[in-house]
């Protein structure tokens, strides 16, 4: 079965620094990839998803991603983040059946001014 | 075009006690899925419905129960309500063969 790994649970930066969120995933087969945002006290949003092609993935606010299939990872990137960033970001991938999604514990992003 | 809704935003309830939870799709979208979200942690896959059918059911239960209607709106349906059924219960909506799904804002659920 398919699991996730957000391999850190907080991660603070500076505003206007770079930030990379890490996950990775156990899968022997193609999945599909996919990051969502959450902001306090509301659902989730879709930043980006991988579902085939390109690699390097570009999703809204900025955020991209890049596929590594060697590597089973799904990185989270920005160049720049800034004090709307903060939020919890979650990485999810396609599950075993019924197009149900397998999500990670999150990672919260915490900016500092 | 109407996002997903979901209502309540937040309930409060006993232990033993049940519970229903509503979920409205985004416009064209015939398939729902619920999750529950505890505090700290991702979403936990609870059932999915498509076309009035349950397609696919999550490590949940059987008092966790739900419906879909014709026009797509769902519920979730929960009995016999435990302390550790305290959670945020998202509703996504998405098209049929899609993995892609739009969430709703989510029911705050505590129960004491």
């Amino acid at each position: 079965a398919q699991s996730v790994t957000q391999l850190d649970s907080q991660v603070p930066v500076f505003e206007e620094a770079p930030v990379e969120l890490r996950c990775n995933y156990s899968s022997s087969v193609s999945v599909y990839l996919f990051w969502y945002v959450q902001y306090p006290n509301q659902g989730l949003q879709l930043l980006l998803k991988y579902l085939s092609g390109s690699t390097l993935v570009k999703g809204i606010n900025g955020f991209e991603a890049e596929f590594n299939k060697s590597q089973t990872s799904f990185h989270l990137r920005k160049p720049s983040v800034h004090i709307s960033d903060t939020a919890e970001y979650f990485c999810a991938v396609s599950g075993d059946s019924n197009y149900q999604l397998i999500w990670g514990a999150g990672t919260k992003l915490i900016i500092k001014p | 075009e109407t996002g997903v809704t979901q209502s309540p935003t937040h309930l409060i309830k006993t232990r033993g006690q049940q519970v229903t939870l509503r979920c409205s799709s985004q416009s064209g979208h015939n398939t729902v899925s619920w999750y529950q979200q505890a505090l700290g942690q991702g979403p936990q896959f609870i059932f999915q419905y498509y076309r009035e059918e349950e397609n696919g059911r999550g490590n949940f239960p059987p008092r966790f129960s739900g419906l879909q209607f014709p026009n797509y709106s769902s519920e979730l349906n929960v009995n016999a309500l435990e302390l550790d059924d305290s959670a945020l219960y998202l509703c996504a909506s998405s098209l049929a063969g899609s993995y892609e799904q739009y969430f709703g804002p989510g029911t705050r659920l505590t129960v004491t």
